[in-house]
């Protein structure tokens, strides 16, 4: 299996930072990434797709880049409403794998 | 509106069996590929199963292979999970996820909509 792991796990920062989360893969998945943001008591929602592109509806704030092996998440500048936890998962081959999650905190 | 409605969770005793469901509406159900994923308590997600939307291939995380089963029924706009043989560490909210991939017999893999959950608890 293609294990996912994303640095940090936690990251506290202010409104109208600049975030970078990072998700690595065990092997070489393309571009074949995909990252989610989750709130609480809420299903995950779909932010960035084939590693870079921007998932209709999403604000384009958000960013995605990679293939490969190491991929990243922007977040150009923080809003309160994008407080939450961010997976990546990689689509690449069964079985799909998720990372373990990343918490963006307000500090 | 894609809306996607798990039902049948609830508590099952260690070597039980539950069927869930997951009644989907807003978009052609028979062309998408269709998931579970599930998130144990204080745990990350975990995918668990995925079938096409013609229903011809389906696939198992290596956790759950041979005890758990999806399946749809593309008359009635629902897909299922037949989970048998239960554990303590099945315990978990379960999600439908539908793929991205507008196709009969592919997958993708990226999931655009998701349900809002149903809690599988599997203690004696």
């Amino acid at each position: 299996d293609i294990q996912m792991t994303q640095s940090p796990s936690s990251v506290s920062a202010s409104v109208g930072d600049r975030v970078t989360i990072t998700c690595r893969a065990s092997q070489g998945i393309s571009s074949w990434l995909a990252w989610y943001q989750r709130k609480p008591g809420k299903a995950p929602n779909l932010l960035i797709f084939a590693a870079s592109s921007l998932q209709s509806g999403v604000p384009s704030r958000f960013s995605g880049s990679g293939s490969g092996t190491d991929f990243t998440l922007t977040i150009s500048s923080l809003q309160p409403e994008d407080f939450a936890t961010y997976y990546c998962q990689q689509a690449n081959s069964f079985p799909y794998t998720f990372g373990q999650g990343t918490k963006l905190e307000i500090k | 509106e894609v809306q996607l409605l798990e039902s049948g969770g609830g508590l099952v005793q260690p070597g039980g069996s539950l069927r869930l469901s997951c009644a989907a509406s807003g978009f052609p159900f028979s062309s998408y590929a269709m998931s579970w994923v599930r998130q144990a308590p204080g745990k990350g997600l975990e995918w668990v199963s995925a079938i096409t939307g013609s229903g011809g291939s389906t696939n198992y995380a290596d956790s759950v292979k041979g005890r758990f089963t999806i399946s749809r029924d593309n008359s009635k706009n629902t897909l299922y999970l037949q989970m048998n043989s239960l554990r303590a560490e099945d315990t978990a909210v379960y999600y439908c996820a539908k793929d991205q991939l507008h196709s009969s017999g592919w997958y993708r893999g990226y999931f655009d909509y998701w349900g809002q959950g149903t809690l599988v608890t599997v203690s004696s």
